[in-house]
């Protein structure tokens, strides 16, 4: 789930490994979910995304878990390379079509060659 | 297409000076946000707007004021800076058929 606080939870993955981020949501009205990862100076930048309806979605090495029964959201990454290293985030929209996402706290991963 | 810019970079403003933070897209987007990022948190959203000539409050709005007189531009505007208006702040846009927000680079405020 998310943490509180000034320091990011941190995982930290040996290179090749699959690292798996969670992330706890408060709202059952929320439709959908983003993940996004934002690397040291620069802006967040979208990873995928999956609805409400949905349990499961998978991208490019890439896949998001949905269990709503506990409000809980999980990314897999696949093979995690050194590029991977940022800060994740996820986003839930309560805001319908207005796009009012509300973040998580963000987990920091980190790659060990 | 440079996507979304956001000017200046970085800032320096002395408590109760203002300024406005620029931001522009290019891709037509009909979605614009400001988002505040303090170190170690997540991002919050400042204004949002779905279109010219509209725009609405987010989470975090008091002490800044927008405007979206074109598609393009979305300027955010500090009157009284403060100290806890430190953070860094981004420009995102997006269309109404995509959840995805493009990101501009940030500006990094400080308020001393």
């Amino acid at each position: 789930g998310e943490s509180v606080g000034l320091h990011l939870p941190t995982l930290s993955v040996q290179e090749g490994d699959n690292s798996i981020i969670n992330c706890a949501y408060s709202n059952s009205a929320s439709d959908y979910f983003i993940w996004y990862k934002q690397e040291s100076g620069k802006g967040p930048q979208f990873i995928i995304d999956i609805r409400s309806n949905m349990d499961k979605r998978q991208g490019q090495r890439v896949t998001v878990l949905l269990n709503k029964t506990v409000k809980h959201l999980s990314l897999q990454i696949a093979a995690t390379q050194p590029g991977d290293s940022a800060v994740y985030f996820c986003a839930e929209n309560r805001g319908g079509n207005n796009r009012k996402l509300i973040w998580g706290l963000g987990t920091s991963l980190a790659v060990n060659p | 297409n440079a996507g979304v810019t956001q000017t200046p970079k970085f800032r320096i403003l002395k408590i109760g000076q203002s300024m406005t933070l620029q931001c522009t897209q290019d891709m037509n987007h009909n979605y614009m946000y400001w988002y505040r990022q303090d170190p170690g948190m997540g991002l919050k959203l400042i204004y949002y707007s779905v279109g010219a000539g509209i725009t609405d409050k987010g989470e975090v709005p008091n002490g800044y004021n927008v405007s979206r007189s074109t598609t393009e531009d979305f300027p955010l505007r500090l009157e009284l800076a403060a100290p806890s208006q430190t953070s860094v702040y981004f420009c995102a846009s997006s269309n109404q058929l995509s959840t995805e927000a493009f990101f501009g680079q940030g500006t990094r405020l400080t308020v001393v």
